[in-house]
């Protein structure tokens, strides 16, 4: 595709709920990152994808939060049993190689957990 | 470890002003550098990176930013502040020994342009 896309744009849970956040990247590009974005502040750092392989997930803050790839395109970020401190926007990054250093950022996900 | 500072979490220029945008890194190695632009409601863009090359980069939008080791700065300029830059700016750094190439964001930095 033309850029990164992700899905849904905003997505509204209540505490306790499942979420699935979508992202599709740039058709091609072997890296694949997440990050979350709290309001006011810049985004960190979650898990890192190269193709299928998940090689770093060093910033997922807890055992609720899954990543994954499977056919080294598309990924899912999922975050079980959803509390308020989960609030914030999920964006989606993509690279073409794996030195690549420009990396292209979808719109974001925008969770809100009531 | 790596880290960027913004200092000024709000900057606030009148149109046709200078703009200036600060930022530190902290980095045990030589860094790669980047400055983003978001707008409300968007993702993250590129406005221009630093991978070690000349240390004056000019990005898109008429921004630039020049990287000075001895002050481990990348500050982000531009001449003169149109009403589209108001934004939120982010400063990032990243390893270029890793293999992941990920960033580390600084808090970022709300640009006003007054008329």
């Amino acid at each position: 595709g033309a850029g990164v896309s992700q899905s849904p744009r905003y997505k509204v849970a209540k505490r306790g709920q499942d979420v699935a956040l979508r992202c599709d990247p740039i058709s091609g590009h072997v890296s694949l990152f997440w990050y979350q974005q709290a309001l006011g502040q810049g985004p960190e750092f979650l898990t890192y994808f190269q193709n299928e392989a998940q090689l770093d997930k060093s910033g997922l803050p807890s055992d609720r939060f899954f990543a994954e790839r499977p056919e080294g395109s598309v990924s899912t970020l999922k975050i079980q049993r959803t509390q308020q401190e989960d609030s914030a926007v999920y964006l989606c990054a993509s690279s073409r190689t794996i030195s690549g250093n420009t990396i292209y950022f979808g719109e974001g996900s925008w969770l809100t957990v009531v | 470890a790596q880290s960027v500072t913004q200092l000024g979490s709000h900057v606030s220029v009148s149109e046709g002003a200078l703009v200036l945008l600060r930022c530190n890194y902290s980095s045990s190695v030589p860094p790669y550098l980047f400055w983003y632009v978001q707008y409300p409601n968007q993702g993250l863009q590129l406005l221009l990176k630093y991978t070690s090359a000349a240390t004056l980069v000019k990005g898109i939008n008429g921004f630039e930013a020049e990287f000075k080791k001895s002050e481990t700065s990348f500050h982000l300029t531009k001449p003169s502040a149109h009403m589209s830059d108001a934004a939120e700016y982010f400063c990032a750094v990243s390893d270029p020994s890793g293999s992941a190439r990920q960033l580390t964001f600084g808090s970022g930095t709300q640009l006003t342009v007054l008329p």
